[in-house]
């Protein structure tokens, strides 16, 4: 089983749809956990941390369920510039004391017209 | 502007070839990380260092070296012992220090390794 575990779509949505996109992870121990986005051939960026008790940041909505050991990004109102791959991010807090990251594959997102 | 920046962003590499990506930050960041995103796989780490003269090695580095000599740059040099070196190459930067596990990782544009 992998580490981070995504659906790699695509999701094909309408402007205007919601989406949402999970993620699993097999680490029970893991405490951080954050969402990138991945513009094509590009770096990934910080689309934002989540938190225990949800993070909200416009459009988007991030969910933590430590108990079923998923994170869930929902996209409100998608923009055709929303289109790009997100990629979730487990910080699994591993012995040796360093900010190791465990990525997802992603999850493609195409919004069209 | 403080950023991380990467270069060149494409690099072509002969066989029996060592070739270095280059990547600088400006950020003062203490923390520096090279990762290798392959088509339909997550980033995978090679290196990373957490301070100046000192690196640990990552999930994946066999055939890859680096240094770190200075807090802004920290090089990475695919040996020809990497047999399959093709790939997206992503160097990153966080803060570092006692909050390392909340720490975003922030990253340079990116260089992309073709084998002649």
């Amino acid at each position: 089983r992998k580490e981070v575990e995504q659906d790699p779509g695509p999701f094909n949505v309408p402007e205007g749809a919601t989406v949402a996109f999970n993620c699993t992870y097999s680490n029970s121990a893991s405490q951080s956990f954050f969402w990138y986005r991945q513009d094509c051939r590009k770096e990934p960026k910080l689309l934002m941390s989540v938190y225990s008790s949800g993070n909200e940041d416009g459009r988007f909505t991030a969910q933590l369920n430590r108990a079923s050991q998923y994170i869930s990004l929902l996209i409100r109102d998608s923009k055709l510039s929303d289109s790009a791959t997100y990629l979730c991010v487990v910080n699994p807090h591993a012995s040796g004391g360093y900010n190791k990251l465990i990525f997802g594959a992603g999850t493609r997102l195409a919004v069209h017209p | 502007d403080g950023g991380i920046t990467q270069s060149p962003k494409y690099l072509f590499r002969k066989e029996g070839q060592n070739v270095t990506l280059s990547c600088e930050q400006n950020l003062n960041h203490d923390a520096m990380y090279w990762y290798r995103q392959d088509p339909g796989q997550g980033l995978r780490l090679i290196y990373y260092s957490q301070i100046v003269n000192d690196f640990q090695k990552g999930d994946i580095a066999e055939g890859y070296s680096v240094s770190r000599e200075k807090k802004e740059s920290f090089p990475l040099t695919v040996t020809s012992a990497q047999k399959n070196p093709t790939a997206f190459y992503l160097c990153a930067s966080s803060k570092g220090g006692a909050s390392m596990y909340q720490e975003t990782q922030y990253f340079g544009p990116g260089t992309r390794l073709l084998v002649l």
